[in-house]
């Protein structure tokens, strides 16, 4: 599995975009990227996963340079509720072990 | 409505008692997964199972054992001889194996042992 490095926490106001880089500078070739979303007291849910360039959907973005070392994950327009953990994990199509590391707490102020 | 559902959402035990947390799922998923979290920290995988009555050890299965009798259901035992089983504990299903498989998490067990 590789290993991923992601800050700790991060703060914001609402209305803000949010950038959250994690880096995995050992990323395999058949590597995907995905990222969590995970509110206290409860499991984690998916977000967003990719492979290169870039990705978007209704909740996020995901920008992967074509290195592949690092990925950024962009939440548009935050609000109060999007104050959560965030993780990113790497692995390939046999990693039944995805590894959830520490995460980053995104806190989102008014 | 499809979903994961564990029972109870918290639980309490003496120290010395086995306890048996449920997780069962309507999402007809073939594989399914028990986490254990503490506070502050990420997840880390006790059991995962691939198919029904298969399951393999995760990084932390000492001190617990499970069972796949059912497809839907993956009860997981936390045993006396875990020693520090105070947690958050997370089940969470997949249609498959592999990063590529999202992964349905459950709304998790406060498990308390005093």
């Amino acid at each position: 599995l590789a290993k991923t490095t992601q800050p700790i926490s991060m703060d914001s106001y609402e209305g803000q975009e949010v950038n959250i880089t994690c880096s995995h500078n050992n990323i395999a070739t058949n590597d995907y990227i995905t990222w969590y979303q995970q509110f206290p007291s409860q499991g984690p849910r998916f977000i967003i996963q990719g492979y290169k360039t870039k990705v978007t959907n209704e909740v996020a973005s995901l920008f992967i340079p074509a290195d592949r070392k690092s990925s950024t994950l962009s939440l548009p327009r935050v609000s109060l509720s999007d104050t959560a953990v965030y993780y990113c994990l790497v692995g390939d199509l046999y990693d039944y072990k995805l590894s959830f590391g520490a995460g980053t707490t995104v806190t989102v102020r008014a | 409505d499809g979903g994961i559902t564990q029972s109870p959402k918290y639980l309490f035990r003496k120290e010395g008692q086995n306890v048996t947390l449920s997780c069962e799922q309507n999402l007809n998923h073939d594989a399914m997964y028990w986490y254990r979290q503490d506070p502050g920290q990420g997840l880390r995988l006790i059991y995962y199972s691939q198919i029904v009555n298969d399951f393999q050890k995760g990084d932390i299965a000492e001190g617990y054992s499970v069972s796949r009798e059912k497809k839907e259901s993956f009860p997981l035992t936390v045993t006396s001889a875990q020693k520090n089983p105070t947690a958050f504990y997370l089940c969470a299903s997949s249609a498959g194996t592999g990063a590529l498989y999202e992964q349905y998490f459950g709304p998790g067990t406060r498990l308390t042992v005093t």
